[in-house]
């Protein structure tokens, strides 16, 4: 089953305007959520990551919101760009049973236009 | 750049062949998972290697199998090849697997199967 729920499948968004993507999640002993961006051709890079030990987590334009009791999380891309066209990925991980897999969404192609 | 390295890059064989897929992890790590990805599939996470030994498992056939060497270089192999085996191949590195905390991951550019 889909451990990590994303959406909206596709966004488009105005040069300059709001991105926001979401995820949800089921199990809570989940202790690290990344988000990763992956432009067409290349491998997933982490952009941004947050622990639930806070709510929100900011980096530049890139901000995560942080729900615990919710099991959601979210990306906010403020003023977005063209050159932030890309697929991202949520993801969710911690130390289970000896290991600390991710488990992924299933993606947010994102397009911004000029 | 990540610093994790995957050869080759592209990778076309017939169905029912044999392929291997190579992964060198960042200077200093020590944990490697395997992902595929396909259009309809998104990221799956197929297998962790850590020091040497599987640690995970997850949506991983038993056509593939998997193995990390005492350099920590990982390879992946697929057999008894289908079309449906066409996708991107990932592999990732991270530090270590400390108790209790995820652990950043960090990808290579991947390689691209195509099973003919």
């Amino acid at each position: 089953q889909q451990q990590v729920k994303q959406s909206p499948q596709s966004l488009i968004v105005q040069k300059g305007g709001i991105s926001i993507i979401n995820c949800a999640y089921e199990n809570t002993a989940f202790d690290y959520f990344p988000w990763y961006q992956q432009f067409p051709g290349k491998g997933p890079a982490l952009l941004i990551a947050i622990r639930p030990d806070v709510s929100e987590k900011k980096e530049g334009r890139f901000t995560i919101s942080f729900n615990k009791s919710a099991k959601q999380f979210s990306l906010h891309i403020m003023d977005s760009q063209p050159g932030d066209s890309a697929t991202y990925f949520c993801a969710a991980g911690g130390y289970q049973t000896g290991a600390n897999n991710l488990f992924f969404g299933t993606g947010t192609r994102l397009t911004v236009i000029p | 750049d990540s610093g994790v390295t995957q050869t080759p890059k592209h990778l076309i064989t017939a169905t029912g062949q044999r392929v291997t897929l190579r992964c060198s992890p960042r200077s200093g790590d020590l944990s490697v998972y395997w992902y595929q990805q396909s259009l309809d599939q998104g990221l799956q996470f197929l297998i962790q290697y850590y020091n040497g030994e599987e640690r995970a498992k997850g949506n991983i056939l038993e056509r593939f199998s998997a193995q990390q060497f005492p350099d920590l270089h990982s390879e992946l192999n697929l057999s008894s090849l289908e079309l449906g085996d066409s996708a991107l191949y990932f592999c990732a590195s991270s530090l270590r697997t400390p108790p209790g905390r995820g652990d950043t991951q960090y990808f290579g550019p991947g390689t691209r199967l195509t099973v003919l």
